[in-house]
């Protein structure tokens, strides 16, 4: 079976400062993995994917993530936080062939001015 | 703008009573997925349709039915609604297995 798991659930850093949304999943077979962002009363922006080739994906605000088989994770990272990046952060994953997403907990990333 | 449309943004009712909710997918995509969103059950996967036929089922409960129209919009009903069925219900849809979902807003669904 598989799962996703978000171990920081609320993240505060200063604006500027870099940051990493923890992500690791479990499965027994090939998967393919996401982050969404949920602003507040919006619903979920696919933010970046991974299906296949180099393991670092990068999002078009400066995200990046990269995935780790070994270690079955995928660590969400920015540089330079900026205000507008406060909001809430999933990991997903769905399992090659299949057809519904597992997500993770979430983590509330707060940019503190 | 993701281009999924969900209707109504916000619904309020009591219990026991029955509702519907409405999303028109993305143009062109065939999938369509329906995801409840609460404060202790976090993001949960309920059901998904393609071109009109159940894909896939995940935690819906036996009192929530969904379907989707040859049109491809879906509808979600959900009956002798509880307290507990107080949530944000997602639609996404996709244009196959694998392909990113794309969320709409949302219907926030109070049970008072």
């Amino acid at each position: 079976a598989q799962s996703v798991t978000q171990l920081d659930s609320q993240v505060p850093v200063f604006e500027e400062a870099p940051v990493e949304l923890r992500c690791n999943y479990s499965s027994s077979v090939s998967v393919y993995l996401f982050w969404y962002v949920q602003y507040p009363n919006q619903g979920l922006q696919l933010l970046l994917k991974y299906l296949s080739g180099s393991t670092l994906v990068e999002s078009i605000n400066g995200f990046e993530a990269e995935f780790n088989k070994s270690q079955t994770s995928f660590h969400l990272r920015k540089p330079s936080v900026h205000i507008s990046d406060t909001a809430e952060y999933f990991c997903a994953v769905t399992e090659t062939g299949a057809n519904n997403l597992f997500f993770g907990t979430g983590t509330r990333l707060t940019v503190i001015p | 703008d993701s281009g999924v449309t969900q209707t109504p943004k916000h619904l309020i009712t009591a219990t026991g009573q029955r509702v519907t909710l409405r999303c028109s997918p993305r143009s062109g995509d065939l999938s369509v997925y329906w995801y409840q969103q609460s404060l202790d059950q976090g993001l949960q996967f309920l059901i998904q349709y393609y071109n009109g036929e159940e894909r896939a089922k995940g935690n819906i409960l036996e009192r929530f039915s969904a379907q989707q129209f040859p049109d491809l919009h879906s509808e979600l009903n959900l009956s002798s609604l509880e307290l507990g069925d107080s949530a944000l219900y997602f639609c996404a849809s996709s244009g196959g297995p694998n392909q990113p979902q794309h969320f709409g807003d949302g219907t926030r669904l109070s049970i008072l």
